[in-house]
């Protein structure tokens, strides 16, 4: 069974810390990860990773695939209160169905 | 303008009572999808629909159906609504040329009393 586990559940740091989100997958003809973020209403893509593009940048969000390892993690430096969200995890999975993690929730305190 | 559209944004209804939730979409999309989302189990799917004569049970069905009235339109219904049919409820599409990225609609936060 295709499954996403994203790790830690939830975290809470301050204004300007430096995070680290994790995501491993167990996938069947493994394609693309990707990450989401979700803050008061519907997720929104940020990035897809594949064997061909295994880093992504932007601003100060950044994320690598481990093809290795079957994992990813996302990084967001320079934190800000804005950055609060629940950050998805997803890999396609059989019948080219998106299968998702539970989520990491971030906090940002100021 | 919104690529995905939702309606009701919010639902508060009572045991029993049939529910139609629907979605339509400006992208374009052949691909469309429904999704729950409740805390702790994150986003769980219901149905999903390749195309306009093609649809397809997710992991959770049970306890609802679908209607694909045409490419931009899928509505999802909830017969008899119960409880724990509680829930955010996500619609989302993708082009079948890149299915793995899904575009989101903001959500129906549905109450069922």
């Amino acid at each position: 069974e295709d499954k996403v586990v994203q790790s830690p559940l939830s975290l809470v740091v301050h204004e300007g810390d430096t995070v680290t989100l994790n995501c491993s997958y167990e996938v069947t003809n493994f394609r693309s990860l990707l990450w989401y973020k979700q803050e008061k209403k519907a997720p929104t893509f940020l990035f897809m990773l594949t064997s061909s593009g295994i880093e992504k940048k932007s601003g100060r969000l950044s994320s690598i695939l481990d093809k290795k390892e079957l994992s990813s993690i996302l990084n967001i430096t320079a934190t800000q209160t804005g950055d609060s969200a629940i950050y998805l995890c997803a890999v396609p999975g059989g019948s080219e169905k998106l299968v998702f993690g539970k989520g990491t929730k971030l906090t940002v305190n100021p | 303008d919104a690529d995905v559209t939702q309606t009701p944004r919010n639902r508060i209804t009572k045991t029993g009572k049939r529910i139609m939730l629907e979605c339509s979409q400006t992208k374009g999309h052949d691909r469309m999808y429904w999704y729950r989302q409740d805390p702790g189990l994150g986003l769980r799917l219901i149905y999903y629909s390749f195309d306009v004569k093609d649809i397809n049970k997710g992991e959770i069905s049970d306890g609802y159906s679908v209607s694909r009235q045409a490419q931009a339109k899928f509505s999802l219904s909830l017969e008899s609504a119960i409880p724990n049919q509680t829930a955010l409820y996500f619609c989302a599409t993708s082009d079948f040329g890149a299915t793995d990225t899904q575009y989101f609609g903001p959500g129906t936060r549905l109450t069922v009393l």
